[in-house]
Parts: structure tokens; C-alpha cells; sequence
């Protein structure tokens, strides 16, 4: 079946503990992307990806870093999550030629 | 910013036709709708999208003003499990990120 994962799905942790969330595709996608959602606020993108090894800052790019070693993996790694971090993350994917983004089913973080 | 604006909310009946509208009065010539879709904090999902004619698939109906300054979404015979906040987003390509605004929040009721 063609999707997008993301693990965790839940997540509780503290401030300042690193933590990685993990974003897998099995449709080829070149494109991938990440994005929070928080209330009143929509879904705003953090980063994102063209292809392997290349990534651009998104609108909130603040406090996260990714990478994009192999074309199906897209992790999104806080270095030092703060409370403001707390939040719904999305991972999505699409090929270049196709306007359909393709979401995972989302990870809630929470730091304390 | 998001460059389109919708109402907050909508109610539908249960069988009848949901037309969802959204201005994008600064849309260039360019820039395509596109109309996504979000069920209660899953992963938002693709519906439909257009450039300047009427597009129609398996899900919706997408119509555009010939100004191309707004556009409405159809949904024909809408469903409980079409209840959903609905975003309506402007996009020069595939290469272009979506902004996604606050959307409508579509009830459909029995």
C-alpha cells in the first residue's frame, strides 16, 4: 500500500532531550516535506526537500533539522525541544510531476 | 499568509450538494487552487485542483471564476464522513509549498 509513516505517533518528552521523528515513504516521492499544526495557526511548513541531500528551510524552520540521506527518509530531529515545540507534526511527499501531496498520519509531541 | 480566504464554518444536510467557497483575489496567472482536506487531526488529503477551467473527479467539483479571483468547491451529495475543515490554497507548481490557512469547518448533519 502506497503511504507516508511517521513514527512515533505519540510523543511525550522534556525539555532539551533530543528527539528524532521518522518519515518514510514507499512511493518514490522526490518531494518531501514537513509541516506543524497548531490551533488557530493552520499548517505551516518547517522544512523541506527536493530530493536526496538537498533541503531548504520552510516557514518555521527555527529549533528542527532534518535530513535527507536516502530518497524515502525524511526524519525531523529536535535538538533541544521547548515547550513551544509541543504541537501535531505532519510529514508529506509528492513526486515532481503530480500536484497530489501525500500526508502520513501525523505525530503528537508534547515537551514539558 | 495565506493568500485565500474562507468562512470559518458551513452545515450541509446529509445528501444535498456542500458548495464551498474561497476568494483568491491576488492570484496570479500562474498560481493554481488547489483544495485539501483535513478529518479531525489525520494528515490532510488531497481533493482536487485547477488552473483556469472547471475540473471534476471522483470526489468533487472544483468551479472558477472566469477573473479567476475565486472558486467554489462541490461536493455533490455530501456525507457524515465528509465532515472535515476544508483549505482552499493558491500554488505557482508542484515545486511550491502549500500555505495552508484555517480552512472551513464543514458539518454535515443527518
Amino acid at each position: 500500500e502506497a503511504q507516508v509513516t511517521q513514527n512515533p505517533r505519540y510523543l511525550i518528552t522534556v525539555t532539551g532531550k533530543k528527539l528524532t521523528v521518522t518519515c518514510s515513504q514507499n512511493m518514490n516521492h522526490e518531494y518531501m516535506s514537513w509541516y506543524r499544526q497548531d490551533p488557530g495557526l493552520g499548517l505551516r511548513q518547517i522544512y523541506y526537500s527536493m530530493n536526496v541531500e538537498v533541503t531548504d528551510k520552510g516557514d518555521v524552520p527555527e529549533g528542527y533539522k532534518v535530513s535527507r540521506k536516502e530518497k524515502r527518509n525524511f526524519p525531523l530531529i529536535l535538538e533541544s525541544p521547548s515547550p513551544n515545540q509541543t504541537s501535531l507534526y505532519f510529514c508529506a511527499s509528492n513526486p515532481i510531476w503530480s500536484a497530489e501531496q501525500f500526508f502520513g498520519p501525523g505525530t503528537r509531541l508534547t515537551v514539558l | 499568509d495565506a493568500k485565500t480566504t474562507q468562512p470559518p464554518s458551513m452545515d450541509c444536510a446529509e445528501g444535498r450538494a456542500a458548495n464551498l467557497p474561497c476568494n483568491h483575489s491576488t492570484i496570479s496567472g500562474n498560481e493554481y487552487v488547489y483544495w485539501y482536506r483535513q478529518i479531525h487531526s489525520q494528515g490532510p488529503q488531497y481533493i482536487i485542483h485547477g488552473l483556469k477551467n472547471n475540473e471534476t473527479n471522483e470526489m468533487a467539483s472544483l468551479i472558477i471564476t472566469e477573473d479567476r479571483k475565486s472558486s467554489t468547491l462541490i461536493l455533490p451529495h455530501a456525507t457524515l464522513r465528509d465532515t472535515a475543515v476544508y483549505y482552499c490554497i493558491v500554488r505557482v507548481d508542484e515545486a511550491d509549498k502549500l500555505i495552508f490557512g484555517t480552512g472551513t469547518r464543514l458539518q454535515v448533519f443527518p
